[in-house]
C-alpha cells in the first residue's frame, strides 16, 4: 500500500513564525502536491512538484513556498504565518510519468495560527 | 475555475440510490472521483478518461460525457460505509497532473 505521512497531525503556531510542514511518500512517486482544505471551499492546490527540485504554483501559492530536495520528501513552508493560514493541510502523491492514476493523500495537518 | 458539484448535500436511507454530478465550464479531459470520510484523508475512487467510459468501484459507478463537460457518480443500494464527502477533480490542462477539485458533496446514509 502507498503510504503518505505528514510530520504532525496538529500544530499551533504564532503569527509571524516560520512554519515547516513535512510530507514523505514511500512509493517512489514522481508527483507530490500540497493542498489546503477549508469548509465550503474544497481542496485547493497550493504547490505541485513533478520531480526533485521542480515545482509549479497551484491556485493559491501566495504566502507559501515549497522544497523538494529528495524524491520522497516534499516540504511546505509558511515564511511568516498569518491567521488566515489556519487550515487543514493535505499532502498527496501520484505516480506521474503519464500514468493516469489517482492521488494518494496523507492524513493531514491541522494548523492553527494564533 | 472549480468544477461545480450538485447536490451540495444529500441524506439517504440505507439501500437507496444517489447520483452526484460534476460539471465544468471548460473542456474536460478526464475526471477523478474521491471520497473523504469524516476526519480522514480523501481516498481515490476512480478516474474516467475521454470516451464516455463508465467505471465501477464496489457498487459505485461513474460516467463521463466530455461533450456536456460533466461526470456523474452513481451510488447504488447505498451502504452506511458510503457516508462521506465526495469530490470530483479535473485536470487544469490536457495531460496535466494538477487537479482542480469541486467543493464536494456531503453524503449521509442513515439506517
Amino acid at each position: 500500500d502507498v503510504k503518505v505521512t505528514q510530520s504532525s497531525r496538529y500544530l499551533v503556531k504564532r503569527t509571524g513564525e516560520k512554519v515547516f510542514l513535512e510530507c514523505v511518500q514511500d512509493m517512489d512517486h514522481e508527483n507530490m502536491f500540497w493542498y489546503r482544505q477549508d469548509p465550503g471551499l474544497g481542496l485547493r492546490l497550493i504547490y505541485f512538484s513533478y520531480d526533485v527540485k521542480m515545482k509549479e504554483k497551484g491556485d493559491i501559492p501566495e504566502g507559501y513556498s515549497v522544497s523538494r530536495e529528495k524524491k520522497e520528501r516534499f516540504s511546505l513552508i509558511l515564511e511568516s504565518a498569518s491567521t488566515n493560514q489556519t487550515s487543514m493541510y493535505l499532502c498527496a502523491s501520484s505516480p506521474g510519468g503519464g500514468r493516469r492514476l489517482g492521488q494518494y493523500f496523507g492524513p493531514g495537518t491541522r494548523l492553527t495560527v494564533t | 475555475q472549480q468544477p461545480v458539484q450538485s447536490p451540495q448535500a444529500v441524506i439517504l436511507r440505507e439501500g437507496e440510490d444517489a447520483v452526484i454530478n460534476c460539471s465544468s465550464s471548460k473542456a474536460l479531459y478526464s475526471v477523478h472521483w474521491y471520497r473523504q470520510k469524516h476526519g480522514e484523508a480523501p481516498v481515490f475512487l476512480m478516474i474516467l478518461l475521454k470516451g464516455g467510459e463508465q467505471k465501477g468501484h464496489e457498487k459505485i459507478s461513474a460516467s463521463f460525457n466530455e461533450k456536456k463537460q460533466q461526470s456523474s457518480l452513481y451510488l447504488t443500494a447505498s451502504q452506511l460505509s458510503y457516508s462521506g464527502t465526495y469530490f470530483c477533480g479535473t485536470p487544469t490542462n490536457f495531460g496535466n497532473e494538477k487537479l482542480t477539485f469541486g467543493t464536494g458533496t456531503r453524503l449521509t446514509i442513515i439506517p
